[in-house]
């Protein structure tokens, strides 16, 4: 069964520094998704992003955020300048289409901010 | 707007009895309503999604919910506990197709137990 995969599965950064964190979704699916989750605190949502553009974005996607999908299997989050308050479980994840609004989830990404 | 709330943050039961976890949510539309599961430092797995077809929907591993919208509630709940239950449970809403992409709205979770 196709899944969503992510990678790496931990990254440790130290303050300041940049991060890019990869996903490859579903290969048929046309939604794209961050969210993220802070240690023993809900699943926020980020951003969805669909044909080249992104959907829509919550608060906490603010600039030092951005999505890209640089080829046609990668779909990869950016933080320009991490924080200590950023370290988190990012969770990608893809859904097929907007009539379908079930969304698959990869296994996620732990973050560690120094 | 949607939210969604879980009424319990943790439960315990023993192996082999009923579980019974909580979920109450409010929407503007029709909403879709899921349950995804979390095991110890794995991903998000879909249990089951009600989409106004039929109220009681079966899902894996032998888990069912239930759509009431009089109570605005979608309990999840399994007959028999196992020991490979034990993880953390979200109870999530989402407006159905009104937007390119849908928001979806997690719950705060709620860690179920299994005694021995």
């Amino acid at each position: 069964e196709p899944e969503v995969t992510q990678t790496p599965s931990h990254q440790v950064t130290q303050m300041g520094q940049e991060v890019i964190l990869r996903c490859v979704p579903i290969s048929n699916h046309l939604y794209f998704y961050w969210y993220r989750q802070i240690l023993g605190q809900k699943v926020e949502f980020l951003v969805s992003f669909y044909n080249n553009e992104i959907s829509e974005k919550s608060e906490i996607f603010d600039d030092q955020f951005s999505v890209e999908r640089p080829d046609g299997s990668n779909f990869t989050l950016k933080i320009r300048s991490t924080k200590l308050e950023d370290s988190a479980m990012y969770f990608c994840a893809s859904s097929p289409d907007r009539f379908t609004d079930t969304q698959y989830f990869g296994p996620g990404t732990r973050l560690t901010v120094l | 707007a949607q939210s969604v709330t879980q009424l319990d943050s943790h439960v315990s039961v023993s192996e082999g009895t009923p579980v019974l976890l909580r979920c109450n949510y409010s929407s503007s539309y029709s909403p879709s309503l899921f349950w995804y599961v979390q095991h110890p430092n794995k991903g998000l797995q879909l249990l089951l999604k009600y989409t106004s077809a039929a109220t009681l929907v079966k899902g894996i591993n032998g888990f069912e919910a239930e759509f009431k919208k009089s109570e605005t509630s979608f309990h999840l709940t399994k007959p028999s506990a196992h020991m490979s239950d034990a993880a953390e449970y979200f109870c999530v809403v989402s407006d159905q197709g009104y937007s390119s992409a849908s928001k979806i709205i997690f719950g705060s979770g709620t860690r179920l137990s299994i005694r021995p």
